[in-house]
């Protein structure tokens, strides 16, 4: 079946140190992908998405680019703040499916 | 009101308790979902309806009970509840239920405590 595996957190950084937080995932077809963050006491955002392979989602300075080949839609930051701190869930969807398939979820705490 | 907007947002409850959580959404969508997030574990979906007709239901426990009287409102009926039902729930919402474009909107989550 369809699933999503991300790396296990959490990831500590230092503010302005660069981010990754991989996601892979097992799909038949061509799913779309996102990203959602969830900041703490919130409910989850989507951050980012990718609809087709090779497709760069981006938003608020991340950055994640659909890997067909890896079957990966790892998430990226060039520097982090401290506001970044939050949970991320890469998710994944499929036509003619009607729910999104999430990974466990990454915590990231950032320090100044 | 924009978005999804869920009420209460904190609720105790005993185990021999009634009571709903509700959540209603303000983007004209047709689908909604209820999810279950407990810590340390993935994202649970509870339930989903489409134009009001559930047309999902993981297996939930019946001391759960979805209802959707329009495409704007769901509730989640809560009794006879157990403290391992204590977590976050979450409702969402999406433009359709089925589509390759199934970007769902959440709202804050009511976090249960069941005592």
């Amino acid at each position: 079946g369809n699933s999503v595996t991300q790396m296990e957190g959490p990831v500590t950084l230092s503010e302005e140190a660069f981010l990754t937080i991989n996601c892979t995932y097992t799909a038949t077809g061509y799913p779309s992908l996102f990203w959602y963050v969830q900041y703490p006491g919130e409910g989850l955002q989507l951050l980012l998405k990718a609809t087709k392979a090779d497709d760069k989602g981006s938003n608020k300075g991340f950055e994640a680019t659909y890997r067909k080949e890896t079957t990966s839609f790892h998430l990226e930051k060039g520097s982090v703040q401290v506001s970044d701190s939050a949970v991320y869930f890469c998710a994944l969807s499929q036509e003619g499916y009607n729910k999104l398939i999430f990974g466990a979820g990454t915590r990231l705490a950032v320090h100044p | 009101e924009t978005g999804v907007t869920q009420t209460p947002r904190h609720l105790v409850m005993g185990m021999t308790n009634k009571k709903s959580l509700k959540c209603e959404q303000h983007l004209g969508h047709n689908a909604m979902y209820w999810y279950k997030q407990s810590a340390k574990k993935p994202l649970e979906l509870m339930f989903v309806y489409s134009l009001e007709e559930r047309v999902e239901n993981n297996s939930v426990p019946s001391r759960f009970s979805p209802e959707c009287p329009n495409s704007s409102h769901l509730f989640l009926h809560l009794h006879t509840l157990q403290p391992e039902d204590s977590a976050l729930y979450l409702c969402a919402s999406s433009p359709t239920s089925v589509g390759i474009y199934n970007e769902q909107f959440f709202g804050p989550g009511t976090r249960l405590t069941v005592l």
